[in-house]
C-alpha cells in the first residue's frame, strides 16, 4: 500500500480536462510544498511534469498544472491529447524517516 | 544537459548482492547540491524510493531497505552506485537512477532509462 493515495484510473476525451488527486497527510503533502508529478509511458522512465506543487519544468506544456489544498495535491491536464495517455505518479517529501513517498499511480486513458 | 545511465547485471541469484552503477554525463556530481537517487519499480507496480546520496557523501535510505542498502559515489568517474544485499525474488524490479532536487530530493529529474534486474537461480 502506497503512502500517497491516487485513483487507479481516470479517463477523458480529447480536448477535455481531467484532474488526478494525490492524498497524503500533514507529514507529507499537507506539510510541505514538495509535491512533484511524473508521467510514465509504457516501457519508459518517468518524466518530471510538475515540481514543488505547481511549477513546470522547461519543456512541459502549460496544459499541465498542479495545485494543493490541505493534504491533497492535484494534477490537472487541460486540452487532453492522445499522447497524454500514460501513468501518472505523485511524490512528496515526508518528515517521517522514509523521506520520500510516492503515490500508487493513476492510469490516464484518452478515449 | 545532464543524462544518467544505469549499468549492471540483469540477473542476480537469490541471497547474492545486486550491484548497479549510474554514470552521469553533461554535469558533475560534485558540482551542485543534488541528491543522487535510486528508485525501483516492481513489474506492473508503482515507484519505490530506495535512497540517495548527497553530493557531499551523506546517505539516506528507505527504512524498509536500510539494512541491505549501500549507496556510494565515485566523483572521479562521475558515477554513483547501489548495492543491495541478500536479494530475494521480491527485489526483482526495474531500477532507476535519478537526480534529486536540492531540498532532500524534492523532485527527481532527469531519470536514467532504467534497468531490469531479475532475481532468480
Amino acid at each position: 500500500q502506497s503512502a500517497l493515495t491516487q485513483p487507479a484510473s481516470v479517463s477523458g476525451s480529447p480536448g477535455q480536462s481531467i484532474t488526478i488527486s494525490c492524498t497524503g497527510t500533514s507529514s507529507d503533502v499537507g506539510g510541505y510544498n514538495y509535491v512533484s508529478w511524473y508521467q510514465q509511458h509504457p516501457g519508459k522512465a518517468p518524466k518530471l511534469m510538475i515540481y514543488e506543487v505547481s511549477n513546470r519544468p522547461s519543456g512541459v506544456p502549460d496544459r499541465f498544472s498542479g495545485s494543493k489544498s490541505g493534504n491533497t495535491a492535484s494534477l490537472t491536464i487541460s486540452g487532453l491529447q492522445a499522447e497524454d495517455e500514460a501513468d501518472y505518479y505523485c511524490s512528496s517529501y515526508t518528515s517521517s524517516s522514509t523521506l520520500v513517498v510516492f503515490g500508487g499511480g493513476t492510469k490516464l486513458t484518452v478515449l | 544537459q545532464v543524462q544518467l545511465q544505469e549499468s549492471g547485471p540483469g540477473l542476480v541469484k537469490p541471497s547474492q548482492t545486486l550491484s548497479l552503477t549510474c554514470t552521469v554525463s553533461g554535469g558533475s556530481i560534485s558540482s551542485g547540491g543534488y541528491y543522487w537517487s535510486w528508485i525501483r519499480q516492481h513489474p506492473g507496480k508503482g515507484l519505490e524510493w530506495i535512497g540517495y546520496i548527497y553530493y557531499s557523501g551523506s546517505t539516506y535510505y528507505n527504512p524498509s531497505l536500510k539494512s541491505r542498502v549501500t549507496i556510494s559515489v565515485d566523483t572521479s568517474k562521475n558515477q554513483f552506485s547501489l548495492k543491495l544485499s541478500s536479494v530475494t525474488a521480491a527485489d526483482t524490479a526495474v531500477y532507476y537512477c535519478a537526480r534529486g532536487g536540492d531540498d532532500y530530493g524534492n523532485w527527481f529529474d532527469p531519470w536514467g532509462q532504467g534497468t531490469l534486474v531479475t532475481v532468480s537461480s
